[in-house]
Parts: structure tokens; C-alpha cells; sequence
């Protein structure tokens, strides 16, 4: 099964100020997704990003609030940009990986962000 | 109305007790339904993958789908403490050979005590 990384695990910021999250798949994968878990609350899917496309968001998420890049199969990163304290959450990369004959996804470990 | 609902507890349990989690939803077109456990500070870790209805057991978990309640379930036999985790049900439209889009609940806190 894939092997996701994220960077950083978890950050505290500014109000105002923007913070790229990073996410490493040790395989090729076509599709990538980024999820946002907020506390109390179900994982939202912010966007899908496929390598060589633009990103496909999700109703409620805009790129210019969260801008994500895909210059290969292996990696992806998302922005979060002028950040109010509503944007503390965890945010999450997943993969989907071909596994004992089915389609699985799998996530990586998070980035835990406070916005102060 | 949610898509997905799901119970958030918190649950506690003595170790070996029987958990039963569940999770209802709205939306007849999901086809694959999955449970994934989290342990804080910690992603989602896949524990059973379900398509259409019908049981599926794996040691000690089995997961049961009723398509025609629009109704899941995970239960844990013999719980034990190191199943002690938040427990997310997701589910997903058929796409064909992608999952595409997961529509998660919210989780359900988990605690087995000794």
C-alpha cells in the first residue's frame, strides 16, 4: 500500500500570513486528495488534483484560498492563504492505491494547524 | 440533512465487550462503504472495505451494509484497550475504478478500559 508523508505535522501561524503543507507518496498515484478535518466535524473534501491538471474543488473551496500544485505523480502540496483562525484544522492528503484486487485510499498522518 | 451520520459518542467499553458502531446515510448512490480508524494525531487508517450490502468479517471486526436501510455497521468482538481510537465510517459513489470523493461521519470516539 502507499506510503504518505506530510510536512510539517503540525504549525502555528499568523492571522494574515499563508502556509503550504507538502505531501509525498513513495509511488506513483494519479489521483491525489485533500481532505480538512475540523474539529467535531466529518473530513470535507477540499479538492482533487491530478498530476498535469488543474485542480477540481469541492463546493464551499475556492483555489485562491487554497492553491495546490501537482508537478508529478508522487507529489502535491497544498496552500492555505491569508489565514483567520477558522482555518485551524487538520488537513489531510490522501492516494488511492490498488490493493488486494480493490481500489483502497489511504491517508497520510496530517498537518495540525492553529491559526492565532 | 448530512449526507453521512454517525454518532460521535464518546463510547466506553470494559475489555472484551462487544462494540457495535453504526452509521446511517442519505444517499442511495453510495456503493463502497469503508471503515477507517484514527488514533489521535494520526491519520485515517483503513480497517474494512465493503461494496453494495451483505457481511464482511476480518478477525475480529466485521462490517455489515443494509442497502435497503441506508444503514452500516462495525462490530468489534473481545474489544481490547488498544482498540481504543476514533472510528469514521466513508462511503463512496460508483466510479468505476476510482473511489473518488469519500463522504465521511463525523467518528466515533472509542475508549476499551481494562
Amino acid at each position: 500500500s502507499a506510503v504518505i508523508s506530510q510536512k510539517p505535522s503540525r504549525d502555528i501561524c499568523q492571522r494574515g500570513t499563508s502556509l503550504t503543507i507538502q505531501c509525498q507518496v513513495d509511488s506513483q498515484v494519479t489521483m491525489m486528495f485533500w481532505y480538512r478535518q475540523q474539529p467535531g466535524q466529518s473530513l470535507t473534501l477540499i479538492a482533487t488534483a491530478n498530476q498535469g491538471s488543474e485542480a477540481t474543488y469541492e463546493s464551499g473551496f475556492v483555489i485562491d484560498k487554497f492553491p495546490i500544485s501537482r508537478p508529478n505523480l508522487t507529489f502535491s502540496t497544498l496552500t492555505v492563504s491569508n489565514m483567520s483562525p477558522e482555518d485551524s484544522s487538520i488537513y489531510l492528503c490522501s492516494v488511492e492505491d490498488w490493493r488486494h484486487g480493490n481500489t483502497e485510499a489511504f491517508f497520510g498522518q496530517g498537518t495540525r494547524l492553529t491559526v492565532v | 440533512q448530512k449526507e453521512v451520520e454517525q454518532d460521535p459518542g464518546p463510547l466506553s467499553v470494559p475489555e472484551g465487550a462487544i462494540v457495535s458502531l453504526n452509521c446511517t446515510y442519505s444517499n442511495s448512490a453510495f456503493q463502497y462503504f469503508m471503515w477507517y480508524r484514527q488514533y489521535s494525531r494520526k491519520g485515517p487508517e483503513l480497517l474494512m472495505y465493503t461494496y453494495s450490502s451483505g457481511n464482511k468479517e476480518d478477525g475480529r471486526f466485521t462490517a455489515q451494509v443494509d442497502k435497503s436501510s441506508k444503514y452500516i455497521s462495525l462490530f468489534i468482538r473481545d474489544s481490547q484497550p488498544s482498540d481504543s481510537a476514533t472510528y469514521l465510517c466513508a462511503m463512496s459513489l460508483d466510479r468505476g475504478s476510482t473511489l473518488g470523493r469519500l463522504y465521511f461521519g463525523r467518528g466515533t470516539q472509542l475508549t476499551v478500559w481494562p
